[in-house]
């Protein structure tokens, strides 16, 4: 399965910042994929980015609050833009290989 | 609505004891079941399964699909402290990517 490596872990921000998160996996991937999981919830797909193409976002998520880069096939980030308390979750991104869906280790993001 | 419905939300057993969770589904397009084991950030892949009546095992977890009554089941046998976590039931949708619909959890805690 791929290696998939995100940073940061975790961090603790102001309300009203914008904070970036980037995911690297160790093989060229077609998709891309960015999941929320809020405190004691199950995970939430918001976007979906395809390297040359804009992301597609799912219904409650938009843009200009997750903005997302896919450079190349096998780097993309997320930014959580002008974030409040209620961004507070486990960002995570995930990739598909033909056996399965993996993810990469999470960034447990806290606004303040 | 698609949706993914897990049970029971939260287990206790005693170290030895063999455990099946469980995991129904109503949703379009489907493509694959999914589970996975979230101890921290991350949810660890676990099984994928696309066809009916085909079990699936990794020493002592095993997991098999009904397609025909939309659920799966996931067995763990001679539980051990070390596999308390919460289990992850995702569904794959069709839609020109697999797109994952993810349950709630199911919460183990296996007590010494």
């Amino acid at each position: 399965s791929a290696v998939i490596s995100q940073k940061p872990s975790r961090d603790i921000c102001q309300r009203g910042t914008s904070l970036t998160i980037q995911c690297q996996v160790d093989s060229q991937v077609t998709m891309m994929f960015w999941y929320r999981q809020q405190p004691g919830q199950s995970l939430t797909l918001i976007a979906t980015a395809n390297q040359g193409s804009e992301a597609t976002y799912e219904s409650g998520f938009v843009i200009d609050k997750f903005p997302i880069s896919r450079p190349n096939l096998t780097f993309s980030t997320l930014t959580v833009s002008n974030m409040s308390p209620e961004d507070s979750s486990i960002y995570l991104c995930s990739v598909e290989q033909g056996v399965g869906a993996f993810f990469g280790q999470g960034t447990r993001l806290t606004v303040v | 609505e698609d949706k993914v419905v897990q049970s029971p939300l939260s287990l206790v057993v005693h170290e030895g004891d063999t455990v099946t969770l469980n995991c129904s589904y109503e949703v379009t397009n489907f493509r694959s079941l999914l589970w996975y084991k979230q101890e921290k950030k991350a949810p660890t892949f676990l099984f994928m399964l696309t066809s009916s009546g085909i079990e699936k095992k990794s020493g002592r977890l095993s997991s098999i699909l009904d397609k025909k009554e939309l659920f799966s089941i996931l067995n763990i046998t001679a539980t051990q402290t070390g596999d308390s976590a919460v289990y992850l039931c995702a569904v794959g949708q069709n839609t020109g990517f697999q797109k994952l619909v993810f349950g709630t959890g199911t919460r183990l805690l296996v007590s010494p």
